[in-house]
């Protein structure tokens, strides 16, 4: 099937930094969606996209809609202890009838 | 409160034995899925149901069954054959099955 490509698995930061994931395809996508999975519960959606070029803001989450609609990024500002998850990304492939794929995801640690 | 719940939170079981994880939604959706969740690894989809009375096998359906009776229910049964059971489940509805997923909290399936 479609692959969603997220790299690496794993990034550490220390708080307060920036950080910038993103997600990458060779097929085009008609919508780009980030969820964020705390540890032992289900992903939540963060943003959602649907328009190539759209940048939408969620506090200090702001995620971007490729201009070639193959890629997304998420950017998360100053980060927290609280921001410590994993990332997934997800696109629902241009074409009708067609669910979401999902990136394996990328693991976040936050250094106090 | 509208969402998706899914029980038990925990779960254990002998090996051998056929277990019934529960999953339910009031968010009028028509779409639902499963999915496992290893350690470190990403998401992998066992069934999905665009429809009440219609269900598809996903990457990984061997060893497991699904029904779906009710639009609100989407139970998934974890068979004997299925020969690596102990995992995190995850359960998700959508309104139709191009459109952004929301997760249930999961249920961690220990089997011994």
């Amino acid at each position: 099937g479609q692959q969603l490509n997220q790299s690496p698995q794993s990034m550490f930061i220390q708080e307060g930094e920036d950080v910038s994931m993103n997600c990458t395809s060779s097929s085009i996508f008609n919508t780009w969606l980030w969820y964020k999975q705390d540890p032992g519960e289900g992903p939540v959606l963060l943003i959602a996209l649907y328009k190539a070029g759209e940048l939408t803001s969620n506090g200090r989450l702001t995620a971007q809609f490729g201009i070639t609609r193959k890629d997304s990024f998420l950017n998360i500002s100053a980060s927290i202890p609280s921001d410590v998850g994993i990332y997934f990304c997800a696109g629902q492939l241009a074409g009708a009838n067609s669910k979401l794929t999902f990136g394996k995801g990328i693991t976040l640690s936050v250094r106090p | 409160d509208g969402g998706i719940t899914q029980s038990p939170k925990y779960l254990f079981r002998k090996e051998g034995q056929n277990v019934t994880l529960s999953c339910e939604q009031n968010l009028n959706h028509d779409a639902m899925y499963w999915y496992r969740q290893d350690p470190g690894q990403g998401l992998r989809l066992i069934y999905y149901s665009q429809i009440v009375n219609d269900f598809q096998k996903g990457d990984i359906a061997e060893g497991y069954s699904v029904s779906r009776e009710k639009k609100e229910s989407f139970p998934l049964t974890v068979t004997s054959a299925q020969k690596n059971p102990t995992a995190f489940y995850l359960c998700a509805s959508s309104l139709r099955l191009e459109n952004e997923q929301f997760f249930g909290p999961g249920t961690r399936l220990t089997v011994l």
